[in-house]
C-alpha cells in the first residue's frame, strides 16, 4: 500500500467549474497535511495546509480533512486555465519531519 | 517575500564526478531539507537537518551523499561519485519551528549525469 495515494489523472474540467482532488494516506499518526501545486519543470508551491478535521477555506480553495477515513481533499472553485498544473498531496508525522508526497494529480482547466 | 534560493539551476556532470548543490534557506528558518524528483516521478525525501545535525535520512541517502551547513546561511548537498540514476531535480526546502511547520521549496537544481 502506498503511503500517500492520489489519482494521477489527468482531471479535465471546464473553466469556471469546481475541480475536486482527492488523497488518501496510510499512516494514522500523520499530523499535518498539505496541498502543493507544481507547474511543469517547477518546484512545489504551497496552496493549503490543514491540521484538524473539517474544512479550511482560502479564497477559491477549500481543503477538507477526515482523519478517521484517512482522507484529504482539495476543492478549487471557479477553476481558471492558470490552475492547470499537477497538485501534490503531502503529509508529515511530526513537527519538523519529512514530507511524504503522493504521485500528484494533473489538472487541466479548459477555456 | 523571503524565498529559498538554489544554485546552480542546472548542473551537468560526468558519471563518477563529485557535485555540490547549494541552497540558501529562508533566514529565520530552523529546519532544512533536501528532496529529489526523478522526471515523471513523485517528490522523494532525502534528508532533514536541524540544530546542525541530520535528523532523518531516507534509504536513498547513502554514503555517497552528505549535507553541510558551513556557515549561517548556506546548506549544501554533496554527491561524491555521481551515477546515471542520480539525474533528477533536487529541491531544497526550509521551515520555521512555528506556523504549522510549512516547508517552502526552492526552485530546484536540475542534475544531469552523463
Amino acid at each position: 500500500q502506498k503511503e500517500v495515494e492520489q489519482n494521477s489523472g489527468p482531471l479535465s474540467v471546464p473553466e469556471g467549474a469546481i475541480a475536486s482532488l482527492n488523497c488518501t494516506y496510510s499512516d494514522r499518526g500523520s499530523q499535518s497535511f498539505f496541498w502543493y501545486r507544481q507547474y511543469s519543470g517547477k518546484s512545489p508551491e504551497l496552496i493549503m495546509s490543514i491540521y484538524s478535521n473539517g474544512d479550511k477555506e482560502d479564497g477559491r480553495f477549500t481543503a477538507q480533512l477526515n482523519k478517521a477515513s484517512q482522507y484529504v481533499s482539495l476543492l478549487i472553485r471557479d477553476s481558471q486555465p492558470s490552475d492547470s498544473a499537477t497538485y501534490l498531496c503531502a503529509v508529515n508525522r511530526v513537527q519538523g519531519g519529512k514530507l511524504i508526497f503522493g504521485q500528484g494529480t494533473e489538472l487541466s482547466v479548459k477555456p | 517575500e523571503p524565498e529559498v534560493t538554489q544554485t546552480p539551476s542546472h548542473q551537468v556532470t560526468q558519471m563518477g564526478q563529485e557535485v555540490i548543490l547549494r541552497c540558501v534557506p529562508i533566514s529565520n528558518h530552523l529546519y532544512f531539507y533536501w528532496y529529489r524528483q526523478i522526471l515523471g516521478q513523485k517528490v522523494e525525501f532525502l534528508v532533514s537537518f536541524y540544530n546542525n545535525e541530520i535528523s532523518e535520512k531516507s534509504e536513498i541517502f547513502d554514503d555517497q551523499f552528505s549535507v553541510e551547513r558551513p556557515d549561517g546561511s548556506n546548506f549544501t548537498l554533496k554527491i561524491r561519485s555521481t551515477k546515471l540514476e542520480d539525474s533528477a531535480m533536487y529541491f531544497c526546502a526550509s521551515a520555521q519551528r512555528e506556523g504549522g511547520n510549512i516547508q517552502y521549496f526552492g526552485a530546484g537544481t536540475r542534475l544531469s549525469v552523463l
